[in-house]
């Protein structure tokens, strides 16, 4: 099956700097790459997802690119803001004729004001 | 547009007692999924369903574990008898389809086991 890999675990930055979560996945036949924000006590809400025939993908001040050869996509954040912090997780799906994601174990993001 | 409903939101019970968890999907939405959330982790998926039918049930431990989608709206999951090991976050998430589709995730029950 699918493995999914996060780093880092924990991201600490000053207000305004960029955050960058990367993710690594295992299975190629995977295309679906969506990333979701937890806040403390509430489910998970997608902000950013991309399919693997594009590279790259922004919205405003978030963007996450895809390396299918090297199986590794990211999430990357700019000016960051304390509303940001949350925990991240990226996920992949689409492998094998399954479509149920297989999730990172999240990066705890703090963003200090 | 109303979001995923769950309830109850937390639930504290003893070892060996039942518990049930009730979810309302979107409006809609045909696929329903639920997770098990443990802390510092990510979702991991117990059972989906597609309309009324339940597909994707291998992770669900059919010996205390079991869940219904009558009518193909609201899902009902229920453990019985409960563990200490089944303390988590048990999230409720639907979707228009499934392959590739998005995920709409509930609050999420955070059930206690003591």
């Amino acid at each position: 099956g699918e493995n999914v890999e996060q780093h880092p675990s924990t991201l600490s930055v000053q207000e305004g700097d960029s955050a960058v979560i990367k993710c690594t996945y295992s299975d190629s036949a995977s295309n679906y790459f969506p990333w979701y924000k937890q806040e403390l006590g509430k489910g998970p809400q997608l902000i950013i997802d991309i399919r693997s025939n594009v590279g790259e993908k922004k919205d405003q001040r978030i963007a996450v690119t895809l390396n299918k050869t090297a199986k590794h996509f990211s999430l990357h954040i700019t000016e960051t803001q304390p509303e940001d912090s949350a925990v991240y997780f990226c996920a992949a799906s689409g492998s094998g004729g399954s479509y149920i994601p297989t999730f990172g174990r999240g990066t705890s993001l703090i963003v200090h004001p | 547009e109303a979001g995923v409903v769950q309830s109850p939101r937390y639930k504290i019970i003893e070892k060996k007692q039942p518990v049930a968890f009730w979810c309302n999907p979107i409006s809609g939405h045909n696929t329903l999924y639920w997770y098990l959330q443990n802390l510092g982790q990510g979702p991991e998926l117990l059972i989906r369903y597609e309309n009324e039918e339940a597909v994707d049930d291998s992770q669900l431990p059919k010996d205390r574990f079991s869940a219904e989608r009558l009518k193909g709206v609201d899902s009902t999951l229920k453990i019985q008898p409960a563990e200490l090991g089944d303390s988590a976050v048990y999230l409720c998430a639907s979707s228009l389809g499934v392959a590739g589709a998005v995920q709409y995730f509930g609050p999420g029950t955070r059930l206690t086991v003591t």
